[in-house]
């Protein structure tokens, strides 16, 4: 099946540590992204892809950093200058071009320790 | 900057009710619009997708107009089913890449 792959479901992160969210699809999709779900506000975009090696920020990047070194993965690192974490973050793919839909993994819940 | 607002954001209706969701958007320059369901702790699920240049889009119950002049979206659901208790989202394609969302509306469905 077809579809885009976060993992862990569940983090938890310690203070001054850094962690890993993974996004992986097989969509064959160009673009990859990352938004933020807080209760009671919309998504917010973090980052961005829409091509290998480039990506960028969205509207809340700071303390957060991003890869894409390959096509399926997009990784999202919250750092320890995000001071806020706890949240719910999505990954998302599309096409790329600006008439395709989104398509979302199932999210992984970060939580501070 | 693109707003979009959903209103009610909960919403509690009998099985069996035919329903109208609604979403509003303040920049009417889109290329589309996408209509989405969220269940707790979950991911986004993809209802309806309606093109800028379109009017509305049908999946089986539902059913997702587009006033793009207005700024205004419906979502509508007939004959409603506990299994249609979700929160439903709407996202709005701007700019570059740039896709804006609404804060949802909460529905519960009571047998």
């Amino acid at each position: 099946d077809g579809g885009i792959t976060q993992s862990p479901k569940y983090l938890f992160r310690k203070e001054g540590q850094n962690v890993t969210l993974s996004c992986e699809q097989n969509l064959n999709h160009d673009a990859m992204y990352w938004y933020r779900q807080d209760p009671g506000q919309g998504l917010r975009l973090i980052y961005y892809s829409q091509i290998v090696n480039d990506f960028q920020k969205g509207d809340i990047a700071e303390g957060y950093s991003v890869s894409r070194e390959k096509k399926e993965s997009f990784p999202l690192t919250v750092t320890s200058a995000q001071k806020n974490p706890t949240a719910f973050y999505l990954c998302a793919s599309s096409s790329g071009t600006l008439t395709e839909k989104l398509f979302f993994g199932s999210g992984t819940q970060l939580s501070v320790l | 900057k693109q707003e979009v607002t959903q209103i009610p954001a909960a919403l509690s209706v009998p099985e069996g009710e035919n329903l109208v969701l609604n979403c509003s958007f303040t920049d009417s320059a889109i290329y589309n619009l996408q209509w989405f369901r969220q269940d707790p702790g979950k991911g986004l699920t993809s209802l309806l997708l309606i093109q800028s240049s379109q009017r509305e889009q049908t999946s089986g119950r539902l059913n997702a107009s587009l006033d793009k002049s207005s700024g205004r979206s419906t979502l509508y659901i007939a004959a409603s089913q506990p299994g249609d208790s979700a929160t439903y989202l709407c996202a709005v394609r701007g700019g570059y890449q740039k896709v804006t969302f609404g804060t949802g509306t909460k529905l519960q469905v009571i047998p």
